[in-house]
């Protein structure tokens, strides 16, 4: 079963924008990821927080978790019509990753 | 490094036939794992494997094989293709260890059966 739930499941912005995506989980993580993909190709890793962090940021990514209300965000700022994509948010318990069904994102010039 | 590769990128096969894809990996990492994505849906996980010589089993592992013979490659077999397996499937690789939790994917093969 899918551990993490994204939403919204699409999300259109102008460019310049921020974007902001949530996922939930049902479980206990060692640390959730982001991963970023772009219409027929494969994911790429955007940025990993550990259970014990509560906040990261990565160039124009932010990233919150909060382990009591197991809930993450991800904040794109200043978005460019390059992040037009699908994210993704996988939670590790080890060696399985587990996906939710994704936030795809959309940004018009 | 060429990374993780997959072959074919794409294939169509009739319902019942059998066919092996391919999964490569040039980074000497010695986790590999195979995923399945089907619209709407994200990744699920079919097999994964820790090491040569180990394999287990993920989330959806029915109706696929999986062998570890060497650290570089990591094959998916369909032993009797069905149209329920109609997917994108995804090759990843990790190094093991705690710290280093990044998969690294390849270009995805598109399977469709008829």
């Amino acid at each position: 079963s899918q551990q993490g739930e994204e939403d919204p499941q699409a999300l259109s912005i102008q460019e310049g924008e921020n974007a902001t995506m949530n996922c939930s989980y049902k479980t206990s993580i060692n640390n959730l990821q982001w991963y970023r993909q772009n219409s027929g190709r494969g994911l790429v890793h955007l940025i990993l927080i550990r259970s014990n962090e509560r906040e990261k940021h990565s160039g124009r990514l932010r990233v919150t978790l909060d382990t009591s209300k197991k809930s993450s965000s991800l904040l794109i700022t200043a978005s460019r019509a390059a992040d037009t994509a699908s994210y993704f948010c996988a939670t590790d318990a080890g060696y399985k990753l587990s996906f939710g069904a994704g936030t795809t994102v959309t940004v018009r010039a | 490094n060429a990374g993780v590769t997959q072959t074919p990128k794409f294939q169509v096969l009739k319902t019942g036939q059998s066919m092996t894809l391919q999964c490569a990996q040039d980074m000497n990492h010695e986790y590999m794992s195979w995923y399945r994505q089907d619209p709407g849906m994200g990744l699920r996980l079919i097999h994964y494997s820790v090491g040569a010589g180990i394999t287990d089993q993920g989330e959806v592992p029915n109706g696929y094989n999986v062998s570890r013979s060497t650290t570089e490659d990591f094959p998916l077999r369909l032993l009797s293709a069905a149209p329920s397996q109609t997917s994108v499937y995804f090759c990843a690789s990790k190094e093991r260890g705690s710290s280093y939790n990044e998969q690294f994917f390849g270009p995805g093969t598109r399977l469709t059966v008829l």
